[in-house]
């Protein structure tokens, strides 16, 4: 089955940038989108169709994808960043939708 | 402003049939524009789409849960709910229930803006 491949933790000092990257094969052909999730709480999207942001996302937080590979950063990372974000895709024929593992943010 | 509340069972026996209703306030399930759908997320782990429904009947299932899951939708009430049969140990989940954000364009995935708080539901005798 396919598979989105995240790292499992990316750490950061408050106010540097961080990146957060999610490689699958058909992402060259599929768009990606990117969930934010606090503890204990329902996730937020904060970015769709590789680059866009829903309304009340701030503009430092920005996707890009390139290949094989899709990219969420967060400019000014700041402690309230501190979450699980997880990309979500589907395989090359789209009936299959499939999340990545989640990456863990940590700011300090 | 628009809020989702799921409710149902929080302890489902093996084999049974899990059942979820999620309500939705301060907006119409009858909208012709807005789709609604059922994502879970096994505990530590990342989330899984269901399925998603319009108003109007139309609804779309994840291939691997098809087979056991039927979603539904009751404009009068304004709510949307979600049924698992033959449920085991491997659909003990948070389940969510939310509304997508547009339309899913060509080369797009399901994705959803608004969500509900979430409900755990375990399996288990």
């Amino acid at each position: 089955s396919y598979e989105l491949t995240q790292p499992p933790s990316v750490s950061v000092s408050p106010g540097q940038t961080a990146r957060i990257t999610c490689s699958g094969d058909a992402l060259p052909k599929r768009y990606v989108y990117w969930y934010q999730q606090k503890s204990g709480q329902a996730p937020i999207l904060v970015i769709y169709e590789d680059s866009k942001r829903p309304s009340g996302i701030p503009e430092r937080i920005s996707g890009s994808s390139s290949g094989t590979l899709a990219t969420l950063t967060i400019g000014g990372a700041r402690v309230d960043d501190e979450a699980d974000y997880f990309c979500f895709s589907t395989d090359s024929t789209g009936n299959d939708n499939v999340c990545g593992g989640g990456t863990k943010l940590t700011v300090l | 402003q628009l809020q989702l509340q799921e409710s149902g069972p929080g302890l489902v026996w093996p084999a049974e049939t899990l059942s979820l209703s999620c309500s939705v306030s301060g907006g119409s399930i009858s909208s012709s524009s807005d789709y609604w759908g059922w994502i879970r997320q096994p505990p530590g782990k990342g989330l899984e789409w269901i399925a998603t429904i319009h108003y109007s009947g139309t609804t779309y299932y994840n291939p691997s849960l098809k087979s056991r899951v039927t979603i539904s939708v009751d404009t009068s009430k304004n709510q949307f709910s979600l049924k698992l049969k033959s449920v085991t140990a491997a659909d003990t989940a948070v389940y969510y229930c939310a509304r997508r954000l547009g339309s899913v364009v060509p080369a797009g995935a399901e994705h959803f803006q608004h969500w509900g708080q979430g409900t755990l539901v375990t399996v288990s005798s």
